[in-house]
């Protein structure tokens, strides 16, 4: 069976700083892996995915994620944040071999970026 | 596309009775998935379809819940009766894992229907 780990409840960063929001994930198989963000009242939203290829993988609103294979991580980052980037993140994995796209969430991790 | 369709978005009922809920999938998507969202047990995969067929329902906390698809463009997920606990936000999600980049795509989540048993 896969698991998602997101070790933070909460990531506080100033406003321009640099954001990192962890994830690392046990699965059998090649992982397909995603973060999506859920701003409140409102549905989760995609935001990447690595399935193959480059280790490093850029997503929407200028994030980014870097796979590591031998960490089993899947790391979100960004260089710069912004107040507007407070929500929910969510990191998620699936097994290469699960035909039905069933995704496992972790706990999430609540980002706080402040002025 | 309009994105996944949930109604109704919020409902208040009071304990003992039925409350349905329902999901329109994106067109073309052939996967169907409901999920809840509480503060205390984060995002819980309830119960998912592949081509209208229930794949895997262990999710699903007790036999007060029910769901179904008739065909690919609607589910319901059904509580009867419902109790207080059952108050959470339940998102219906929908994916396809046809040959676009390899079969092997996101989910899309709908709006979510903020359920609230008195």
């Amino acid at each position: 069976a896969q698991s998602v780990a997101q070790p933070e409840d909460q990531v506080n960063v100033a406003e321009g700083n640099p954001l990192t929001v962890k994830c690392t994930y046990s699965v059998s198989g090649n992982p397909y892996l995603f973060w999506y963000v859920q701003y409140p009242n409102r549905g989760l939203q995609f935001l990447l995915k690595y399935i193959t290829g480059d280790n490093l993988v850029k997503g929407s609103y200028g994030f980014e994620a870097e796979f590591n294979k031998s960490q089993t991580s899947f790391h979100l980052k960004k260089p710069s944040a912004l107040v507007s980037d407070s929500a929910l993140y969510f990191c998620a994995v699936r097994p290469d071999n699960n035909a039905g796209n069933m995704l496992t969430f972790g706990g999430g991790t609540r980002l706080m970026v402040k002025p | 596309d309009a994105g996944v369709i949930q109604s109704p978005r919020h409902e208040v009922t009071e304990m003992g009775q039925e409350v349905t809920l329902r999901c329109k999938p994106i067109s073309g998507h052939n996967s169907l998935f409901w999920y809840r969202q509480t503060m205390m047990r984060g995002l819980e995969l309830l119960i998912y379809f592949n081509n209208n067929v229930p794949i895997d329902d262990s999710g699903m906390p007790e036999d007060r819940f029910s769901a179904k698809m008739p065909n690919a463009s609607f589910s319901t997920l059904k509580i009867q009766p419902s109790e207080p606990r059952d108050s959470a936000v339940y998102f219906c999600a929908s994916s396809t894992n046809r040959l676009l980049a390899g079969g092997r795509n996101e989910q899309f989540f709908g709006p979510g229907t903020r359920l609230t048993v008195l």
